[in-house]
């Protein structure tokens, strides 16, 4: 197994454009989890997935931005409306049945002119 | 939710011991405290974490207090490729769905 993946690695758009990224977890890890991280900071959780079940969404997670995990394999996260404030690195993150240890992606970095 | 502070920089010769310490005042009795490091344009990696026990593995070693107000966690023998920022991170929540409460990390800065 290769580790956690996401696509793109970046992404610039211009204001008001909608964006879709996609994270695939590791294929036995049920639990799937999206951060924020901008310039500097530490990343921010954002939302958690497990299985297909939505749990939990931070404040953070405006109306502008929903994710979803279909068939409980891979993600998406999208973002409508971008605003400039939206630029910044947005990470994956599965856990297995061993849900001690988060395994991350590499991140999408997210330009919004 | 629990909160961790951090120095935000810290320098240390190759083959020496770095110790990198944490403050978690606001943490709960069933909080686990994390370790992990992000090299640059990489995600975040594991490290080590513990409650309220010292903790070692083949990469560094925990040591938290025990009133669990802080901790440092120690990189035995630095490398250049130990250069990174290293996250002291509480998580929070029960029963497999679990969060992870960043701070802004501590560059560690391995010089040769």
């Amino acid at each position: 197994d290769t580790g956690v993946s996401q696509n793109p690695r970046h992404k610039i758009t211009k204001r008001g454009q909608n964006v879709t990224f996609r994270c695939d977890p590791i294929s036995e890890h049920n639990r799937l989890y999206w951060y924020r991280q901008t310039l500097g900071q530490g990343p921010e959780f954002l939302t958690y997935f497990q299985n297909e079940a939505q749990l939990e969404k931070s404040r953070l997670l405006s109306d502008r931005f929903s994710a979803e995990r279909p068939k409980g394999s891979f993600s998406t996260l999208e973002i409508q409306r971008t605003e400039q404030g939206d630029s910044a690195m947005y990470l994956c993150a599965s856990s297995g049945d061993r849900a001690y240890e988060q395994y991350f992606g590499p991140g999408t970095r997210l330009t919004v002119t | 939710d629990a909160k961790t502070t951090q120095p935000p920089s810290m320098d240390c010769a190759e083959g020496r011991a770095a110790n990198l310490p944490c403050n978690h005042s606001t943490i709960s009795g069933n909080e686990y405290v994390y370790w992990y490091r992000q090299i640059h344009s990489q995600g975040p990696q594991y490290i080590i974490h513990g409650l309220k026990n010292n903790e070692t593995n083949e990469m560094a070693s925990l040591i938290i207090t025990e009133d669990r107000k802080s901790s440092t966690l120690i990189l035995p023998h630095a490398t250049l490729r130990d250069t990174a920022v290293y996250y002291c991170i509480v998580r929070v929540g029960f029963s497999g769905t679990y969060k992870y409460i960043f701070g802004t990390g501590t560059r560690l800065k391995v010089l040769a």
